[in-house]
């Protein structure tokens, strides 16, 4: 079946670093979503891309949906101790996401 | 704001009882689902509902059934309890298509 495979499952960094999450699916995707779920919390949706090669940005996060329609990526600069909490990619397929495992970021003390 | 709420954040049953856990969203959303999520194993889908009283089977169905009598209603149902189903359980709702999912605050469910 379907598969979105997302890594790494875990990074740890010191607050200020950068972080970055990869996506990939085995199918052509209609869209790419990102959703952050804090400690203790449910998904919260962040951005949908659609188109192939489209770069979105808010603020600190930098989304990236490849040529392909195949992959995407996150990427914070300079994390801060808000931005902890797991990131999960969703790739659109007819009525239903195909969600990767996600990447938990972890700012180490 | 779009809210979906659910009936319990926590729930303490045995092996062998009937669990129902409820979901109500208040957008007018078409699609409803049922998500368990598991430590590293990400969201995974155990039934959706594109329409009232129509249902699919996601990626785990086994030993549990749901029930859309409302538009704004979507329950899911384990007949019976088994450990194995400890779990936190996630309701989202989402107008029709691939769109963005909008959660419940989730159901950590033990089963003793």
């Amino acid at each position: 079946g379907q598969q979105v495979m997302q890594i790494p499952q875990y990074q740890h960094v010191q607050e200020g670093e950068d972080f970055t999450t990869y996506c990939n699916s085995s199918t052509t995707l209609s869209n790419i979503q990102w959703y952050k779920q804090r400690p203790g919390g449910h998904p919260v949706f962040l951005i949908q891309l659609v188109k192939s090669g489209e770069v979105k940005k808010q603020k600190r996060l930098t989304f990236q949906f490849g040529e392909t329609k195949k992959n995407s990526s996150l990427h914070i600069t300079a994390t801060q101790t808000t931005d902890v909490g797991t990131y999960f990619c969703a790739g659109g397929s007819g009525y239903q996401l195909i969600w990767g495992a996600g990447t938990k970021l972890i700012i180490k003390p | 704001d779009v809210k979906v709420t659910q009936s319990s954040r926590y729930l303490v049953k045995r092996t062998g009882e009937k669990v129902f856990l409820e979901c109500v969203q208040d957008m007018d959303h078409e699609n409803m689902f049922w998500y368990r999520q598991d430590p590293g194993l990400g969201l995974r889908l155990i039934y959706f509902s594109y329409d009232v009283k129509m249902k699919e089977k996601g990626d785990i169905p086994e030993g549990y059934s749901v029930s859309r009598e409302k538009k704004e209603r979507f329950s899911l149902i384990l007949e019976s309890a088994s450990t194995n189903q400890t779990s936190m359980y996630l309701c989202a709702s989402c107008r029709q298509g691939a769109h963005e999912q909008f959660f419940g605050p989730g159901t950590r469910l033990t089963v003793l």
